[in-house]
C-alpha cells in the first residue's frame, strides 16, 4: 500500500524557518492536510487543501505540494511551535494516509 | 464551539470485544462525515474508520477490516466504534475526529482520545 514519508526529526533555532516534507507517490494530484500535535494533547490542524490555514492558525505556518512532495513550512519558529507534526491525504476514496510524522525541536 | 468526547474505552483481554463512543456537539452533527483515529502510545496516527454524514458509505483501514464496525445517531449526535475479536496490537489511543464536509476530506475537530489497552 502507499506510503507517506517524513524526516523523523527536524531541529530549528528561534526565529529561523523550519521545514517538513512529507513525500508519497503522485502527492502533488490530491490534496495534502497537515495537523499539529503536543505531547499529551489532541491532533490540530494547521494546513487544509494544501495551503489553506484554519482560523486561528499563526501566519508563520505555510504549505505548499508539487509532484510527490508536500512541504510544512514554519517561518520565524517559536517555541510554542514544537511539536509532532503530520500529513494526511487520500491514497483512494476509502484509504486515508497519515505521514510517518516529524518531531520538531526548537533549540 | 465543537465538542467531541469518547468514552467506553478501558482494559479487554484479547478476542473480545468493546464499543467506543463519541457525544459530539456545538455544530450539527448530521451534516458532517466522522472518523475514528488512533495512536498507539510514543507512535503516529492512524486512520480507522470514517462514515459519511448519512451513514451510506462506511470504510475502514486494511488492519481492522472485518473486526471493526462503525455506526452513528444523528438523532443522538453521536459516533460509535463497535471493536470485536480485539488483539494486542489494538492498544492505542482511540480519536474521534470531525470531518469538514459530509463526504471524506479532512479532520478539522478532535476529541481528547481514550485508551483501549488489549492484553492477556
Amino acid at each position: 500500500s502507499s506510503e507517506l514519508t517524513q524526516p523523523p526529526s527536524v531541529s530549528v533555532s528561534p526565529g529561523q524557518t523550519a521545514s517538513i516534507t512529507c513525500s508519497g507517490d503522485k502527492l502533488g494530484e490530491k490534496y495534502v492536510y497537515w495537523y499539529q500535535q503536543k505531547p499529551g494533547q489532541s491532533p490540530v490542524q494547521v494546513i487544509y487543501q494544501n495551503n489553506k490555514r484554519p482560523s486561528g492558525i499563526p501566519e508563520r505556518f505555510s504549505a505548499s505540494n508539487s509532484g510527490n512532495t508536500a512541504t510544512l513550512t514554519i517561518s520565524g519558529t517559536q517555541a510554542v511551535d514544537e511539536a509532532d507534526y503530520y500529513c494526511q491525504a487520500w491514497d483512494s476514496s476509502t484509504a486515508c494516509l497519515f505521514g510517518t510524522g516529524t518531531k520538531v525541536t526548537v533549540l | 464551539e465543537v465538542q467531541l468526547v469518547e468514552s467506553g474505552g478501558g482494559l479487554v483481554q484479547p478476542g473480545r470485544s468493546l464499543r467506543l463512543s463519541c457525544a459530539a456537539s456545538g455544530f450539527k452533527f448530521d451534516e458532517y462525515a466522522m472518523h475514528w483515529v488512533r495512536q498507539i502510545p510514543g507512535k503516529g496516527l492512524e486512520w480507522v474508520s470514517g462514515i459519511t454524514w448519512n451513514s451510506h458509505f462506511r470504510g475502514y483501514a486494511d488492519s481492522v477490516k472485518g473486526r471493526f464496525t462503525i455506526s452513528r445517531d444523528n438523532a443522538k449526535n453521536s459516533l460509535y466504534l463497535q471493536m470485536n475479536s480485539l488483539r494486542p496490537e489494538d492498544t492505542a489511543f482511540y480519536f474521534c475526529a470531525k470531518d469538514s464536509f459530509g463526504g471524506w476530506s479532512d479532520f478539522d475537530s478532535w476529541g481528547r482520545g481514550i485508551l483501549v489497552t488489549v492484553f492477556s
